[in-house]
């Protein structure tokens, strides 16, 4: 009964290669996001969905292409990975458009490029 | 801009004893605030928050923050450490205000706990 699911956990790639991450909440929340780990543990948003409508879109490469299906997936397609790509990405959600509710977070997904 | 301080990257105490770990923030208006807790290789989970009212804020695991408008501080604390308490601490915060580019959370860069038996 996992409240926030990525898949998968782990995903080792080569460069230049084409991946997607997908994540699904099972706790009727309306907003989903994605958020970047890096190395030093800097937490960053990368997007948000309110309902399938984009509320957050950070600075972060056209590579990165968010895609909610319906408002309990949020999935995460990235093209032509780079090395600085490598981080944890994690998938979050919330009650609400994030302003005072709680985000519920899924265990990550670590994205390793050689 | 809104921005999130948390001037220790780590933070030592010996079990049983208090802990504190700092947070201090710059927001337009009024703030929202959350404490937020990692383990290894897993998630955040949600501690606690300040939306408005009492300053004093109760949350999961015994622990507690103080919110302290005129330092704009937000202090995380446990009035005795538990070794299962050793984790990695963010806080939080976003603006009351709506609108554009309010929505997200901005969060400091963490600081690590290490409760020693």
């Amino acid at each position: 009964d996992t409240a926030v699911s990525q898949t998968p956990k782990y995903l080792v790639t080569q460069m230049g290669n084409d991946k997607s991450i997908k994540c699904e909440q099972n706790l009727g929340h309306d907003t989903m996001y994605w958020y970047k780990q890096d190395s030093k543990k800097f937490l960053k948003i990368m997007f948000s969905y309110n309902n399938k409508e984009l509320i957050i879109n950070e600075t972060v490469p056209n590579r990165f292409s968010p895609k909610s299906p319906d408002k309990a997936h949020l999935n995460l397609h990235i093209n032509s990975l780079e090395l600085g790509d490598s981080a944890v990405y994690f998938c979050a959600s919330s009650r609400g458009r994030g302003g005072n509710q709680p985000q519920h977070f899924g265990d990550g997904t670590r994205l390793s490029i050689l | 801009a809104q921005s999130v301080a948390q001037p220790e990257d780590q933070v030592n105490v010996a079990e049983g004893n208090p802990l504190t770990v700092k947070c201090t923030y710059s927001v337009s208006g009024n703030p929202y605030l959350f404490w937020y807790v990692q383990y290894p290789n897993r998630g955040l989970q949600f501690l606690l928050k300040y939306i408005t009212g009492d300053n004093l804020v109760k949350g999961s695991y015994g622990f507690e923050a103080e919110f302290n408008k005129s330092q704009t501080s937000f202090h995380l604390k446990k009035p005795s450490a538990l070794v299962s308490d050793s984790a990695l601490y963010f806080c939080a915060v976003r603006s009351s205000y709506s609108g554009a580019g309010s929505y997200q959370l901005t969060f400091g860069k963490g600081t690590k706990l290490s409760v020693i038996p």
